[in-house]
């Protein structure tokens, strides 16, 4: 079975500050993929980044920077510089080469960024 | 950047009737889903659907449950008898070929609310 695990309900980041969010998970499939999304209040859902289980390297993409670390089976986001705008539920998710394609999604992270 | 288009944004009904939740997917998308969030809680997947058929259905997706493909664009999701605990923000997403490595693009939701 496959399982993600954010143990940070809520998180609090001065503006122009870094910021990590947590996120480890458990799956039994050799290939799989992490991601990350951001919910802000109105709802939709936007893909924020992605790490395969066999890249070298940590993704990054822009702000968004993932510290995948295998063996810990941790996946956690870093944001660089916060933004007001950056203030938004964030999930982690993953999807397994064995799971048919469906992502199984974490309890989300609320962050809040003060000015 | 190509978008997934839900209707409606809002859908409000009566206990016990029929609602369709409608998704236009991604053109050259192959790979489709629902999810559903209910209010404060996680994402959960519902149902993923591959060559005019459901490839995978979650333990939520009962009998009252069901998706369909009319035509080479729109993917729905209907409730043949709603219930109050049906009351979410239903997703619809799609991704290309390759699932696992792929994001999947997330519609902007239809809340449900059941009266």
């Amino acid at each position: 079975a496959q399982k993600i695990t954010q143990t940070q309900p809520g998180m609090f980041v001065q503006e122009k500050e870094a910021v990590t969010l947590d996120c480890t998970y458990d799956t039994s499939d050799p290939s799989y993929g992490l991601f990350w999304y951001k919910q802000p209040s109105s709802g939709e859902m936007i893909f924020l980044i992605y790490q395969g289980s066999y890249d070298q390297q940590n993704a990054t993409e822009g702000r968004y920077s993932l510290n995948f670390q295998k063996a810990r089976k941790s996946a956690n986001l870093v944001i660089s510089a916060s933004q007001l705008g950056d203030s938004a539920m964030y999930f982690c998710a993953m999807r397994g080469d064995n799971q048919g394609g469906k992502l199984i999604f974490g309890q989300g992270t609320e962050l809040s960024v003060k000015p | 950047e190509p978008e997934v288009t839900q209707t409606p944004s809002h859908q409000v009904t009566q206990m016990g009737q029929e609602v369709i939740l409608r998704c236009v997917p991604i053109s050259n998308h192959l790979y489709f889903y629902w999810y559903r969030q209910i209010l404060g809680q996680k994402v959960e997947f519902l149902v993923s659907f591959y060559n005019n058929e459901i490839s995978e259905k979650s333990e939520i997706f009962d009998d009252q449950f069901s998706v369909e493909r009319p035509d080479g664009s729109n993917f729905t999701l209907k409730i043949r008898s709603t219930k109050l605990e049906d009351s979410a923000m239903y997703f619809c997403a799609s991704s290309g070929v390759r699932p696992t490595n792929e994001k999947l693009f997330f519609g902007s939701g239809t809340q449900l609310s059941v009266l």
